[in-house]
């Protein structure tokens, strides 16, 4: 399985800021993604991030939002920008391997962000 | 439009007993289904999945069963340990397209 570190694992940010949240795997990946958990809800996803080209963002993201770059197949970063109260979530990234269909995928340990 | 639900937020079961989590799903091109569990501060950890064309997958104390007419699927825990305590996720996907995942049930179970 793989290992996922995300950074910041929790961080308290000021309206109207922006934090970039840093996901690093230990081994090669095909398929990256950024989800978000926002309190009592399920897990949403954000967008796949593409190595090399723009995110494939989900309907209701969009890239001025939520910028993300994934330069080489083992890190990616996740920006929430002009941040507001209603971006206190849970950001999440997961990994898999192979692209397939019905892969499971592995999830980070998360970032906690609270927005005042 | 929530496509994946679990309408129990919450469940308690005792130490030994057998924990139930349910799941029911409006879409009908799903066709591989995943239980994710997540502990506090942690993120989900893949616990079983069941493809379409099965109605029960087995791994240890874990069951997943599948019952596509009534487009639900349960797992089953036996016997349920106090490491079980956690949250509880049932996810879907229809063919390549992204997991869809429930709210969750926080599973507590108590010594």
């Amino acid at each position: 399985s793989a290992v996922i570190s995300q950074k910041p694992s929790r961080d308290i940010c000021q309206r109207g800021t922006s934090l970039t949240i840093q996901c690093q795997v230990d081994s090669q990946v095909t398929m990256m993604f950024w989800y978000r958990q926002q309190p009592g809800q399920s897990l949403t996803l954000i967008a796949t991030a593409n190595q090399g080209s723009e995110a494939t963002y989900e309907s209701g993201f969009v890239i001025d939002k939520f910028p993300i770059s994934r330069p080489n197949l083992t890190f990616s970063t996740l920006t929430v920008s002009n941040m507001s109260p209603e971006d206190s979530s849970i950001y999440l990234c997961s990994v898999g391997y192979t692209g397939s269909t019905n892969e499971k995928l592995f999830f980070g340990s998360g970032t906690q962000l609270s927005v005042l | 439009d929530q496509q994946v639900k679990q309408n129990s937020p919450s469940l308690s079961v005792q130490e030994g007993r057998i924990s139930i989590l349910n799941c029911d799903y409006t879409n009908s091109m799903f066709d591989y289904f995943l239980w994710y569990k997540k502990y506090p501060a942690e993120g989900p950890t893949f616990l079983i999945s069941i493809s379409s064309i099965k109605d029960k997958n087995e791994d240890g104390r874990f069951t997943v069963f599948l019952n596509k007419s009534a487009k639900h699927l349960s797992l089953h825990i036996v016997p349920s340990q106090p490491g079980d305590s956690a949250v509880y996720f049932c996810a879907a996907s229809a063919g390549n397209t992204p997991l869809v995942f429930g709210k969750g049930t926080r599973l507590s179970v108590i010594a």
